[in-house]
């Protein structure tokens, strides 16, 4: 059982490069999201999608493009790499976009370490 | 401004005794709490949750307890275990538009059980 699957673990960029963090759940989730984890900042909500085709901007979307063609798959893309964007990115997924039973939760993959340099 | 607030970012405990963890929120328009925990170099897994027609939840040795009027919940460790060390997040649902939510997260409490 999968789950929440986040590719790669680390990965080191300069200044000016481009990347896709992949993300994948195999839970069919209609949900699915990106944060990022700071020190001192907690989790913050880059992008979202409510389900395939479907994405909107969250708290930090600035610098970060995402799109959602199909039900697994969530990949966030760098388009120009800056220093300011080494963190800890974190996808997660959930079963609907509306919040409707008290039982819903988010499910996390295990993160992506990004460094640019 | 942050809604949910975790104004402690560390707090220290003996094995055996008490962990309490605080949240505040400013939002009376939550309904439901969530806390999650974190280990380094794993994602946030969830450890329990509250909806706002309660003031307490039981699962095991974790308890939360929900305030209203005071827009406050904690979460209670007893007893702590030195497995407990970890990062604590505090979140609700916020609604962002037609149908669609957000999760909300505080900025973490650092727990560390000293064998």
């Amino acid at each position: 059982n999968a789950g929440v699957t986040q590719t790669p673990k680390f990965q080191v960029l300069k200044t000016g490069q481009s990347m896709t963090l992949q993300c994948a759940q195999d839970m069919n989730h209609e949900y699915m999201s990106w944060y990022r984890q700071d020190p001192g900042m907690g989790l913050r909500l880059i992008h979202y999608s409510v389900g395939a085709g479907i994405t909107d901007q969250g708290e930090v979307p600035n610098g970060y493009n995402v799109s959602r063609s199909t039900t697994e798959d969530f990949p966030l893309r760098l388009l120009s790499a800056a220093p300011s964007q080494t963190s800890v990115y974190f996808c997660a997924s959930r079963r609907q976009a509306p919040w409707e039973a008290t039982n819903e939760k988010l499910f996390f993959g295990s993160g992506t370490q990004l460094s640019v340099l | 401004d942050q809604q949910v607030k975790q104004n402690s970012p560390s707090l220290s405990v003996q094995e055996g005794r008490i962990s309490i963890l605080n949240c505040d929120y400013t939002n009376s328009m939550f309904d439901y709490f969530l806390w999650y925990k974190k280990y380094p170099a794993e994602g946030p897994t969830f450890l329990i949750s509250i909806s706002s027609i309660k003031d307490k939840n039981e699962d095991g040795r974790f308890t939360v307890f929900l305030n209203k009027s005071a827009k406050h919940l904690s979460l209670h460790i007893v007893p702590s275990q030195p497995g407990d060390s970890a990062v604590y997040f505090c979140a609700a649902p916020q609604r962002v538009g037609a149908g669609s939510y957000q999760l909300t997260f505080g900025k973490g409490t650092k727990l560390s059980v000293i064998p």
